[in-house]
């Protein structure tokens, strides 16, 4: 079964740091894989997503994700980073094997606060 | 994308009683998805409910606690039954993801979230 590792469980930062955060996934067939946000009080939503192609995927609010196969890495990143990004992010991975079916599975999660 | 809300948004109830939270979408999907997110913890994946089937329940988790309905494409409801203070968390559903369920793009979408409180 795949798992979904997050290093970071809190990470706390100054503005105009740079953010990485880090996600290993065990699964070695093709993946889809996904880093989600939720901001305090509010519900999931996706950050960015890598399917295929370029392993250097942008997604919303400056923040990107680099995908290495051979160290089964999706590591976000963020040069500069505003209070506003205070939240909690989760590595995701879509296990796109034969068994798979059509599940998600999260890691544990990493809570980054930004001091302003 | 899809656009997903949850009733009741948060609940307190009883230790013994059971919560029936409802799920809707603003388009027709194959499958919704049912998450659980423990207080501090990731989410975990209750089950998968497909319409006009049983759902899929993982591991560690079974019909008679968490009976689902798929009555059609675009509602889903999870009930919480004989509850305890160990069920408190937000529940959580989705829609979307993989190669069986069109226009999604492997995408899962997320709705607002059930916090439960069980005392």
């Amino acid at each position: 079964a795949q798992s979904v590792s997050q290093h970071n469980h809190h990470v706390i930062l100054s503005e105009a740091a740079s953010l990485e955060l880090g996600c290993n996934y065990s699964y070695g067939g093709t993946v889809n894989l996904f880093w989600y946000v939720q901001y305090p009080g509010q519900h999931l939503q996706l950050l960015l997503k890598y399917f295929s192609g370029d392993p250097l995927v942008k997604g919303i609010k400056g923040f990107e994700a680099e995908f290495i196969k051979s160290k089964f890495s999706f590591n976000l990143r963020k040069p500069s980073v505003q209070w506003s990004d205070t939240a909690e992010y989760f590595c995701a991975v879509y296990d796109g094997g034969f068994n798979a079916g059509n599940m998600l599975t999260f890691g544990g999660g990493t809570r980054l606060m930004v001091k302003p | 994308s899809a656009v997903i809300s949850q009733k009741p948004s948060r609940d307190i109830c009883q230790r013994g009683t059971s919560l029936t939270i409802q799920c809707q979408v603003d388009s027709q999907v194959t499958m919704m998805f049912w998450y659980r997110q423990q207080p501090g913890q990731s989410l975990t994946l209750i089950a998968t409910a497909n319409q006009g089937s049983e759902a899929t329940y993982e591991s560690g988790f079974v019909i008679d606690k968490f009976p689902i309905s798929r009555p059609n494409l675009t509602f889903s409801t999870l009930t919480v039954s004989n509850m305890s203070p160990e069920d408190s968390s937000i529940y959580l559903c989705s829609v979307g993801g993989g190669a069986k369920t069109s226009g999604y793009d492997n995408e899962q979408f997320f709705g607002p979230g059930t916090r439960l409180t069980v005392l």
